[in-house]
């Protein structure tokens, strides 16, 4: 079985810079992964930050951006604030139709 | 306004079965490919299924082939998942979610609709 995995929990400085990872149990992560991560408050719906690896949702700051780092997928954070404090899920593409969500990082900015 | 609302919801005891919906609205509904997606409260996010555009493809995770399916009525704007042979791992908040035209992402998500599996 495929796990997807990422850092349980991470903690940046206010105006800092954080990177979190992505990674696959059964191989590498590239582009067509299409990695995809989503952010998350306590008690509301996924809010969608990066898909296919690098493109940012609309809306969302600039100060957020994907890539792939070596083997996995990473989310950079530059320049946190207090309202990035939040749980992080990535979402790999497997193939043949099936995607799979990270385990999350919960991130703390103080 | 662009929305998708989850109901169907409850209690139910291990075995048993129960049927979601999502309304979708303020979109054309037959245009995307839908999801559903579940959290257990206090976990992560689980992918559940997929269905494409006219109902034509169907994915699911292993955990719930052969007890769940996901279908659709594009006259009703509607998504659904029949889950049957309900376990206690099956308890989560479940989310309707919709694929980015563009993107291969979830870009609108419901507030979900709790399952509880219990005796």
């Amino acid at each position: 079985q495929t796990v997807v995995t990422q850092e349980p929990s991470f903690s940046v400085s206010p105006g800092g810079t954080v990177t979190l990872t992505c990674d696959l149990s059964s191989g590498s992560v590239s582009t067509s992964s299409y990695p995809n991560w989503y952010q998350q408050t306590p008690g509301q719906a996924p809010r969608t930050l990066i898909y296919s690896t690098n493109t940012r949702s609309s809306g969302v700051p600039d100060r957020f951006s994907g890539s792939i780092l070596g083997n996995k997928a990473a989310l950079t954070i530059t320049g946190a604030q207090a309202d990035d404090e939040s749980d992080y899920y990535c979402m790999l593409y497997l193939g043949s139709g099936i995607w799979v969500f990270g385990g999350g990082t919960k991130l703390t900015v103080l | 306004e662009v929305q998708l609302v989850e109901s169907g919801g409850g209690l139910v005891q291990p075995g048993g079965s129960l049927r979601l919906s999502c309304a979708a609205s303020g979109f054309s509904f037959s245009t995307y490919w839908m999801s559903w997606v579940r959290q257990d409260p206090g976990k992560g996010l689980e992918w559940v299924a997929n269905i494409k555009k006219d109902g034509s493809e169907k994915y699911y995770v292993d955990s719930v082939k052969g007890r769940f399916t996901i279908s659709r009525d594009n006259a009703k704007n509607s998504l659904y998942l029949q889950m049957n042979s309900l376990r206690a791992e099956d308890t989560a908040v479940y989310y309707c979610a919709r694929w980015g035209l563009v993107s291969r992402a979830l870009d609108i998500w419901g507030q979900g609709t709790m399952v509880t599996v219990s005796s």
